[in-house]
């Protein structure tokens, strides 16, 4: 079965630190990849997404993920956090099997000021 | 503004009450996902509409039903609630593989 791995469920940084949040995948076939993040109160909003062309995708507010698929694997990284980067961020991939949506557990960043 | 539409905000109901989350886009998305989002267990799928007209369970479908009304419209319905139903619910709509939109969320309270 398909699947979603993100290896932290807390972080917990103080500003100015660079953050990496692994996010690896099982599915051999071609995928879609995202990054989600949920403000506290908020709705899920999408942070960046890779289709296809260049592994490294810039996403907003200053965030990136680099797709590698020898390791099935789609990192967020950010080299500077903002105490308003406290959030719950949600890697997801989608295949080109079933298009279903399928999601690692989210990690829960937070950002000492 | 373009999106995915969900109501009500917010909702208390006692056990064994029913109630029908509604959930519309106007994206002309042909899939469209319920998830609940309970602390420490991220996103689960509840029940999901790959197209008008088609409905298949989720990860976590017990005590919930479904209706694809059009392609615009996707409802949850409880019919029974139990406490185990409190919860913050998600709507959210695809088109293909590319990526989801997601409503405001339900928070339900079931005392």
């Amino acid at each position: 079965a398909q699947s979603v791995s993100q290896h932290n469920h807390h972080v917990i940084l103080s500003e100015a630190a660079s953050l990496e949040l692994g996010c690896n995948y099982s599915y051999g076939g071609t995928v879609n990849l995202f990054w989600y993040v949920q403000y506290p109160g908020q709705h899920l909003q999408l942070l960046l997404k890779y289709f296809s062309g260049d592994p490294l995708v810039k996403g907003i507010k200053g965030f990136e993920a680099e797709f590698i698929k020898s390791k099935f694997s789609f990192n967020l990284r950010k080299p500077s956090v903002q105490w308003s980067d406290t959030a719950e961020y949600f890697c997801a991939v989608i295949s080109d099997s079933n298009y279903q949506l399928i999601w690692g557990a989210g990690t829960k960043l937070i950002i000492k000021p | 503004n373009a999106g995915v539409t969900q109501t009500p905000k917010f909702q208390v109901l006692k056990t064994g009450q029913s109630m029908t989350l509604q959930c519309a886009q106007d994206m002309n998305h042909n899939s469209m996902y319920w998830y609940r989002q309970d602390p420490g267990m991220g996103l689960r799928l509840i029940y999901y509409s790959a197209s008008e007209g088609t409905t298949d369970k989720g990860e976590v479908p017990n005590g919930y039903n479904v209706s694809r009304l059009n392609k615009r419209e996707f409802s949850l319905r409880l019919e029974s609630a139990a406490p185990s139903q409190t919860s913050v619910y998600f709507c959210a709509s695809t088109i293909g593989g590319r990526g989801a939109f997601f409503g405001q969320g339900t928070r339900l309270t079931v005392v």
